[in-house]
């Protein structure tokens, strides 16, 4: 079974530009769950959908939205990039139901210059 | 606003050595507690999702013990080698969607 794979693994961008970053779950994942992992902080949960529906969000501004696709394939965008959106930024699937574990991708570092 | 608290922060022991870590949470409206190891240059990987309260989960060396009650968990690493270096973090979730709160993690460098 293909693991979750997460496009692309690095990238620079300038401050004000926009981002997206692409989530493949899990072959029967529905849910999709993404984290922002800065130096000296734990993950901060983003956002998470199941479905195609947004299900729960973090405490992150309006800059940050995301979206599923009926293949349950998830992509993250951000708008008006700051300095302090440089961080790894992970996404995780799992079933959607239950107390299952959630299966991380390697990430996407994100370094904004 | 969830509260995870792990502790120690750091941990340096060497090989052969037990260790072990601590992990806090709410004690109100538990659902279950995930632990991952999260080696560098790797993704996070799942080793335990526990539910009940008394709980204990074994995984060769590693095992973790669970207390919904008083709000912990502890993670066990018995005869520690050094593969097993990497940060253990310990999530909490508090419903059946799967959202986690993660806490910061506990390092363990295992010296040979």
């Amino acid at each position: 079974k293909a693991g979750v794979t997460q496009t692309p693994r690095y990238l620079i961008k300038t401050r004000g530009q926009q981002v997206t970053l692409s989530c493949s779950p899990i072959s029967g994942h529905r849910s999709v769950s993404w984290y922002q992992q800065t130096p000296g902080q734990g993950l901060q949960f983003l956002f998470e959908y199941f479905s195609e529906t947004q299900r729960n969000k973090g405490n992150f501004p309006g800059r940050f939205s995301g979206r599923q696709f009926s293949n349950s394939r998830s992509e993250m965008n951000v708008s008006t990039l700051e300095l302090g959106d440089s961080a790894l930024y992970l996404c995780a699937s799992s079933p959607g139901q239950g107390p299952q574990p959630q299966h991380f991708g390697d990430g996407t570092r994100l370094s904004i210059l | 606003i969830l509260n995870v608290e792990q502790s120690p922060q750091s941990l340096h022991v060497q090989e052969g050595d037990s260790t072990n870590f601590t992990c806090s949470f709410p004690s109100s409206n538990f659902y279950a507690l995930h632990w991952y190891r999260w080696e560098t240059a790797k993704s996070p990987e799942a080793l335990f999702v526990m539910t009940l309260n008394g709980d204990e989960k074994k995984k060769g060396r590693i095992s973790a013990t669970l207390n919904t009650k008083e709000g912990y968990s502890y993670l066990y690493i018995k005869g520690s080698q050094p593969e097993d270096s990497a940060t253990y973090l310990c999530a909490f979730t508090n419903s059946g969607y799967s959202t986690l709160t993660f806490g910061k993690g506990t390092m363990l460098l295992v010296s040979p």
